[in-house]
């Protein structure tokens, strides 16, 4: 079964700094792939950034990055200048591409954007 | 974006009674899924349908059950609602399947149940 960990429940950080957040997962399979998800107050489930495990190179979206480690299996997503909306839960996800469409979350960090 | 609504948005019942909620979609995916979300345990996966009268179990699906009559509906059936599925359920589709896409699951709005 794979498991995805955050181990960060809270974050917070000064306006137009730069965070990371990190995720690690467990997994046996070669092929698949991985999420962050934002969550702001509002409840809506955002999709922010995807990466395909057979891709080396690291997905980017604007201001929101990630590095992915596949020996490591570590997947942080890095937000640049960050943003006063960026204030939100934000939970990393993974699935296999074979069959299992179950989505894996992690248990979400809480990121506090400070003005 | 996929049209996915969920009703009832919030309602509070009490223990021992049965509870409907409702996914409804526009979009004629073939995957739907049910989600709760709880404090420290991120979005766990209720059931899930891959089909038309075709579900799965997730990993707490104790205490409900699932039915898919209709593509664009999904309904999560508590039987006998506990204060242990006080909680916010989502609905979710999947956008793309196959081997060259990744498999983007679309939320809905989420629905905050109450069990007193």
């Amino acid at each position: 079964a794979q498991t995805v960990t955050q181990s960060q429940p809270e974050m917070s950080v000064q306006e137009a700094e730069t965070v990371t957040l990190s995720c690690t997962y467990d997994t046996s399979e070669n092929n698949y792939y991985l999420f962050w998800y934002k969550q702001p107050p509002s409840r809506q489930m955002i999709l922010v950034i995807r990466q395909e495990a057979y891709k080396q190179q690291n997905a980017t979206e604007n201001r929101f990055s990630v590095n992915f480690q596949k020996a490591a299996k570590s997947f942080s997503l890095k937000i640049s200048d960050s943003q006063l909306g960026d204030t939100a839960m934000y939970f990393c996800a993974f699935i296999s591409n074979f069959g299992n469409e179950k989505l894996t979350f992690g248990t979400g960090t809480r990121l506090t954007i400070i003005p | 974006d996929a049209g996915i609504t969920q009703s009832p948005r919030h309602k509070v019942t009490e223990t021992g009674t049965p509870v409907t909620l409702r996914c409804h979609q526009t979009e004629n995916h073939r995957y739907m899924y049910w989600y709760r979300q709880d404090p420290g345990h991120g979005l766990r996966l209720i059931h899930y349908s891959y089909g038309v009268k075709d579900t799965d179990k997730g990993e707490v699906s104790d205490g409900y059950s699932v039915s898919r009559s209709k593509t664009e509906d999904f309904l999560l059936t508590l039987e006998s609602a506990t204060s242990s599925q006080t909680s916010v359920y989502f609905c979710a589709i999947s956008e793309s399947r196959g081997s060259s896409g990744a498999n983007v699951l679309t939320f809905g709005a989420g629905s905050r149940l109450t069990v007193l």
